[in-house]
């Protein structure tokens, strides 16, 4: 069974970047036909998908974000990662990382993180 | 944009069948999944491609479509089956993925 794990600071100032990382443990980030997505849950609100990545780099981003962020993958390390600058308070929210098994146009997340909380606050 | 629009809430006793739907223009050629989030913890696949169930998810779980609304079913609801619920899917380009705004399940 395919495990993942979120880490990185649980506090970022507004205009900095927010930096997450994803480690997949339990099998290879680069076997099978899966990507692996960012999705976030606001306080008080509802999930919103971020992005994801395929092993090869290839990537998807919801573009109401898009400016902001990047996903990328790290497959000799078994991650991947999330980068999403100048973020304010509205960011604040518990970051989920999520395997993501697409096929026939169908998309859908079977394995998911525990999730991390990063705050927004100088 | 693309929206998937759920009801905010949705109350059943124990035993009755609940009953959340999800309503999305590009639902009638798009496949939806669903989610079942307890409070703090990481969301659980309930149902894929409409109507496909994940192994150990229990049997009272059900997924159907018709036209422009998918729908997730709990017959006999639980009281653990208490949580809110987001369906996901994209639009009729395949290049937008959205999550519904999620329905409160309330097992009472």
């Amino acid at each position: 069974q395919v495990q993942l794990q979120e880490s990185g600071p649980g506090l970022v100032k507004p205009s900095q970047t927010l930096s997450l990382t994803c480690t997949v443990s339990g099998g290879s980030i680069s076997s099978g036909s899966y990507f692996w997505s960012w999705i976030r849950l606001p306080a008080g609100k509802g999930l919103e998908w971020i992005g994801r990545i395929y092993p090869s780099g290839s990537t998807n981003y919801n573009p109401s974000l898009k400016s902001r962020v990047t996903v990328s993958v790290d497959t000799s390390k078994n991650q991947f990662s999330l980068k999403l600058s100048s973020v304010t308070a509205a960011d604040t929210a518990v970051y989920y990382c999520a395997r993501d098994t697409c096929s026939g146009g169908s998309c859908y997340f079977d394995n998911w993180g525990q999730g991390t909380l990063v705050t927004v606050s100088s | 944009s693309y929206e998937l629009t759920q009801p905010p809430s949705v109350s059943v006793s124990p035993g009755q069948t609940a009953r959340i739907t999800c309503s999305g223009d590009a639902l009638p050629k798009k496949y939806a999944s669903w989610y079942q989030q307890k409070s703090g913890q990481a969301p659980v696949l309930v149902i894929y491609e409409d109507n496909k169930r994940p192994s150990g998810i229990p049997e009272r779980f059900s997924g159907s479509s018709s036209g422009t609304m998918v729908t997730l079913s709990i017959s006999g609801a639980q009281v653990e089956d208490e949580a809110d619920y987001y369906c996901f899917s994209t639009d009729s380009s395949g290049s937008l993925w959205v999550f519904g705004g999620g329905t409160e399940l309330t097992v009472l």
